[in-house]
């Protein structure tokens, strides 16, 4: 079992929509827990970085963590042909090297 | 890409040369870091760095060496590239190893290698 699982999509969804991306997680000591977003044939980017439990609102992304199920989300509303892209998700504890990238959701936003 | 050049962009090489692939910082971040992407498997770690001269092994090690003889500096070196080493590799960098905001890493644009 990945210590981050996430689903690899494709998800196409109109312009205008609420977009939910989610990934879980195995490791209990995760302790925070990032999104990043990719570009066809660029770099991640960091989009959102959250610490243990609870809600990070950024402008129209909010990303939410549960450590009770082990789930992370990323919502984004009113979504724009420019949110088109790979969506990675990523946790990690006390040591930056051990963070552990979910494998990335390809989303598609249909103007 | 906060500062992060990696050269060359684009490579393709025959198995059994040697490759080494450059990583350049600007940040002046102690911690550097090299990945690897490929479908399905998502971004995973070959090596990483935490000051000149430190280095220690990542999850997909094998087959690959590093040097950081410079702190804007991080090199990959393939001794003798394999077929099953095609992939964009990417180099990350991050101002600390904590938990916090610090520790989180910030990529380059990526290079991608294709060995025949």
């Amino acid at each position: 079992q990945k210590e981050v699982e996430q689903d690899p999509g494709p998800l196409s969804v109109p312009e205008g929509a609420i977009v939910s991306l989610n990934c879980t997680y195995s490791n209990s000591a995760f302790q925070y827990f990032m999104w990043y977003r990719q570009y066809s044939r660029k770099g991640p980017e960091l989009l959102m970085y959250t610490y243990s439990s609870g809600n990070k609102e950024d402008g129209r992304f909010t990303a939410q963590v549960d450590k009770s199920s082990k789930y992370i989300s990323l919502f984004i509303r009113d979504s724009q042909p420019s949110d088109s892209a790979t969506y990675l998700c990523a946790s990690g504890y006390s040591s930056a090297s051990k963070i552990i990238f979910g494998s990335g959701t390809r989303l598609s936003i249909r103007p | 890409d906060a500062g992060i050049t990696q050269s060359p962009r684009h490579k393709v090489t025959e198995t059994g040369t040697p490759v080494t692939l450059r990583c350049h910082q600007t940040e002046n971040h102690r911690y550097m870091y090299w990945y690897r992407q490929d479908p399905g498997h998502g971004l995973r770690l070959i090596h990483y760095s935490y000051g000149v001269k430190d280095t220690d092994k990542g999850e997909v090690s094998d087959g690959y060496s590093v040097s950081r003889s410079k702190t804007e500096d991080f090199l990959l070196t393939l001794e003798s590239a394999t077929s099953s080493q095609t992939s964009v590799y990417f180099c990350a960098i991050s101002e600390s190893e904590s938990g916090g905001q610090g520790g989180t890493q910030y990529f380059g644009p990526g290079t991608r290698l294709t060995v025949l």
